[in-house]
């Protein structure tokens, strides 16, 4: 399979389940990203890794919690959500080096609907 | 700080009519400017790019110049078909991977 990829497709959970979204890129990049997408809203970023370590943390509450086992793989934990974080959460990736942001590749996104 | 501002939507067009969608940015230092289209039950994908002043970036028939005198990126195309409309975001990319900012995103509907 090529470029980026995220499972599942579509969620729903309850504000006391914990659940888990993957994300996979088969780009060879070293940067990955998650993106929460909103109705009406701008795409907002919540996390950045760059090789495997975190750099960015966008005031994201703890109830979301990210994970970069390695450079192809990140999952973003979920547990005790509200109903506002219903969205389409979008994973990306790219090729970074220390000064210059290369395209960012998405995949299609989980739509998560919490109850 | 940074800002991508693009043109209310939805725009609703007949087949064979000329598209435009105004992006306009506010940045520090250069930018790299960007047109992402996302069609419906799908993620964001690259349409086409620019990463200094003067550059067109150009894809599908689309097209994009990157103007810093009046820090735009309008995206144009002369004939949309029904398979264009999507969802179309701006965004600009400047100092590295944490500096990612993206349009609110223009719906385009093009109608036979």
């Amino acid at each position: 399979e090529t470029g980026v990829t995220q499972t599942p497709r579509h969620l729903v959970m309850g504000m006391t389940n914990k659940k888990s979204l993957k994300c996979e890129q088969h780009l060879g990049h070293n940067a990955m990203y998650w993106y929460k997408q909103s109705a009406k809203k701008p795409l907002e970023l919540m996390f950045v890794y760059s090789l495997e370590e975190r750099v960015e943390n966008n005031s994201v509450p703890s109830r979301f919690s990210p994970e970069c086992p390695n450079s192809s793989h990140l999952f973003l934990h979920l547990h005790t959500l509200q109903p506002e974080d219903s969205a389409l959460y979008l994973c990306a990736s790219s090729q970074e080096s220390a000064t210059y942001t290369d395209t960012q590749y998405f995949g299609p996104g989980t739509r998560l609907t919490v109850l | 700080g940074d800002s991508v501002t693009q043109m209310e939507g939805p725009v609703t067009l007949s087949e064979e009519a000329f598209l435009t969608i105004n992006c306009t940015y506010t940045a520090t230092g250069y930018p790299s400017l960007f047109w992402y289209v996302q069609y419906p039950g799908e993620g964001l994908q690259l349409l086409l790019k620019a990463t200094k002043a003067d550059d067109k970036g150009s894809n599908k028939g689309f097209e994009a110049t990157y103007r810093k005198e009046t820090t735009s990126f309008h995206l144009e195309k002369g004939s949309v078909q029904v398979s264009d409309s999507a969802v179309y975001f701006c965004a600009l990319f400047s100092g590295g991977y944490q500096k990612v900012t993206f349009g609110t995103g223009t719906k385009l509907q093009v109608i036979p």
